[in-house]
């Protein structure tokens, strides 16, 4: 089955470093989602991808869709304490309106 | 924006017993719920896929005898986890589509002694 896969599992940078997170499916994909989920807290939406080779920003954030729809990268420019948490990706297979999340990547941001 | 509700927020129950919650879309109609579980520090696993007065489609290795979906209306889908046992303890956490954006509930934290 579908499997979505993201590395680095957890990152500790400082506060101002950047940080990049990779997120790769084992199938083509229509389109992809990115998620932020705190600790306790629910997953949250961030933005969804779609195009081949689609970059979108928001704000520090830079989302990337590969071109060949199977790979996504999400880069944040000098992390704050904020940006704490774990990023998902969830990568839907054509037609099918499921999700299926990536294994995430836990930020830890030290002041 | 949209809100996803879910209800109870944490539930604690005696092994052998069953337990619903309850997933409520505010402020939209979803035709299409889904259920996750998420276990302690991993990723989400979509467990099914719920649709509006149909039966609900199960992912490979859920139990649907187990895990009673039920979609009764555009905004309410229930999940039933029957014959509760410890290995069931998790977060679940429903979500909704609008079509082009999903929002997910707050989650419930089932823990089964």
């Amino acid at each position: 089955g579908q499997q979505v896969m993201q590395i680095p599992q957890y990152q500790h940078v400082q506060e101002g470093e950047d940080f990049t997170t990779y997120c790769n499916s084992s199938t083509t994909l229509s389109n992809i989602q990115w998620y932020k989920q705190r600790p306790g807290g629910h997953p949250v939406f961030l933005i969804q991808l779609v195009k081949s080779g689609e970059v979108k920003k928001q704000k520090r954030l830079t989302f990337q869709f590969g071109e060949a729809k199977k790979n996504s990268s999400l880069h944040i420019t000098a992390t704050q304490t904020t940006d704490v948490g774990t990023y998902f990706c969830a990568g839907e297979a054509s037609g099918t309106y499921k999700y299926i999340f990536g294994t995430g990547t836990r930020l830890k941001v030290l002041a | 924006g949209a809100v996803v509700s879910q209800h109870p927020s944490w539930v604690i129950c005696k092994s052998g017993t069953s337990v619903k919650i309850e997933c409520r879309s505010l402020d939209f109609q979803a035709t299409t719920m889904f259920w996750y579980r998420q276990f302690p520090k991993q990723s989400l696993m979509l467990m099914a896929t719920s649709n509006e007065g149909s039966k609900a489609t199960y992912e490979q290795g859920v139990e649907k005898d187990k895990f009673l979906i039920n979609h009764a209306s555009l905004t309410l889908s229930t999940l039933t986890v029957t014959s509760a046992h410890p290995e069931d303890s998790s977060f679940y956490i429903c979500s909704a589509t609008t079509g082009e954006t999903r929002y997910f509930g707050p989650g419930t934290r089932l823990t089964v002694t």
